[in-house]
């Protein structure tokens, strides 16, 4: 069936440290996939979105392109900082009424 | 602007005793509604979604229901909680035909 595959956390990285949060999907046809954040105690918020093959999403310094050769919508950042740390969600939209979500990768950013 | 409310903030209740979770959003009308469960570490998983008044799709069986009295209201309920209901329970909603989702601030349940 459908699903949503991301890496597992927790990630720790060093303030300015290059990120990457790898995301792969399995799905028929070409869904839209999206990034959602979480912050402490917060629910989820929309990071960024790709809605065709080949598009770019980005939003606060963040980055993911949509990679229908390799099914995947990996998350990037060039330089973290410690506001960063959160948990990040990837998921994509089944059509319908309905978004499968990844289980979430925990970021720790330390100063 | 939009804005989506739940309350409360916090629970904590014992086993066997009943839950009301509610939701409201502001600012929209006749929006998607859903209800999703995060267990600690883990992922989101969609309990309930309605797409209009009286209409609740469930997607785990499970001891909780949901009912959507208004356009805007969304309630999550249960007769009899379990040790395993404790969580923290986000509701959201979304534009008909629109794919983002929009969260509220979440309610942290701990049975004991």
């Amino acid at each position: 069936g459908d699903s949503v595959t991301q890496m597992e956390g927790p990630v720790t990285l060093s303030e300015e440290a290059f990120l990457t949060i790898n995301c792969t999907y399995t799905a028929t046809g070409y869904p839209s996939l999206f990034w959602y954040v979480q912050y402490p105690g917060e629910g989820l918020q929309l990071l960024l979105k790709a809605t065709k093959a080949d598009d770019k999403g980005s939003n606060k310094g963040f980055e993911a392109t949509y990679r229908k050769e390799t099914t995947s919508f990996h998350l990037e950042k060039g330089s973290v900082q410690v506001s960063d740390s959160a948990v990040y969600f990837c998921a994509r939209f089944t059509g319908g009424f309905k978004t499968i979500f990844g289980a979430g990768t925990r970021l720790f950013v330390k100063a | 602007s939009q804005t989506i409310h739940q309350w409360p903030a916090t629970l904590v209740q014992p086993v066997g005793s009943p839950l009301s979770l509610e939701c409201t959003v502001e600012g929209t009308s006749n929006p998607n509604l859903y209800w999703y469960r995060q267990a600690a570490g883990r992922g989101l998983q969609l309990l309930f979604y309605s797409v209009g008044i009286g209409q609740i799709s469930s997607e785990v069986p499970q001891n909780l229901s949901a009912s959507r009295p208004q356009d805007r209201q969304f309630i999550l309920s249960s007769k009899k909680l379990l040790l395993s209901d404790s969580g923290f329970y986000l509701c959201a909603w979304s534009v008909p035909q629109q794919e983002t989702q929009y969260f509220g601030p979440g309610t942290r349940l701990l049975v004991l």
